[in-house]
């Protein structure tokens, strides 16, 4: 039951978009986004619940297709310290019942 | 506020000896998990206590892995004996009733 992300990797100059997705063969109840930084911990992103709204702050927002059990993230204008690697984590029942990380999608930004 | 706090950050050892890594979470979640990570994947989740009860240990190796959460504040995980197989990053995180998860720094071992 492992989400499915893609793509596997991008690589994008300074300024540009970009999208990750990240899918789901099980009926979510949320869907979590994770940046780590190589040799750091994942630091939490956002949250998008069952039924909530698109989320986002500053140039990364997200969206939760709960019809299509999917979630993109997206990352506008992007800047040199968004390099990393985005994970998308699942949830079927909320209170953190299920959780599973999806395989990650890993992003660089050259200057 | 402090973050959650892992020690040791590194540790090798030679395979069939026992280690032991230690996670102090942050002040008030009740939630707590551990997670082992190998590298270029996704961290994958070991055990999941809520307050000192292991709600979910279905991927925990019981054979040669344990853990315990005494008093629902910091927990232990342990390997016994250690395996080629176990070099990875283990990862700790908190969070409160199931949400946000906060993760620690990690404790990167490697057996030889």
């Amino acid at each position: 039951q492992q989400p499915v992300q893609s793509p596997q990797a991008v690589i994008l100059r300074e300024g540009e978009d970009a999208v990750i997705n990240c899918s789901s063969s099980k009926a979510l109840y949320s869907v979590h986004w994770y940046r780590q930084k190589h040799g750091e911990a994942p630091v939490f992103l956002m949250i998008l619940l069952k039924g909530g709204e698109q989320k986002g702050h500053d140039k990364i927002s997200a969206s939760f297709n709960e019809k299509k059990q999917q979630s993109s993230l997206y990352l506008t204008a992007s800047q040199l310290s968004y390099s990393g690697t985005y994970f998308c984590g699942t949830e079927i029942f909320g209170y953190g019942q299920n959780f599973v990380f999806g395989p990650g999608t890993r992003l660089s930004v050259l200057p | 506020e402090a973050g959650v706090v892992q020690s040791p950050r590194y540790k090798i050892i030679e395979k069939k000896q026992p280690v032991a890594f230690w996670c102090n979470p942050i002040s008030g979640h009740n939630t707590l998990y551990w997670y082992l990570q190998n590298l270029g994947q996704g961290p994958e989740l070991l055990i999941r206590y809520e307050n000192e009860e292991a709600v979910d240990d279905s991927q925990l190796p019981k054979d040669r892995f344990s853990a315990e959460r005494l008093k629902g504040v910091d927990s232990t995980l342990k390997i016994q004996p250690a395996e080629l197989g176990d070099s990875a990053v283990y990862l700790c995180a908190s969070s409160y009733s199931g949400d946000t998860q906060y993760f620690g720094p990690g404790t990167r071992l490697t057996v030889l």
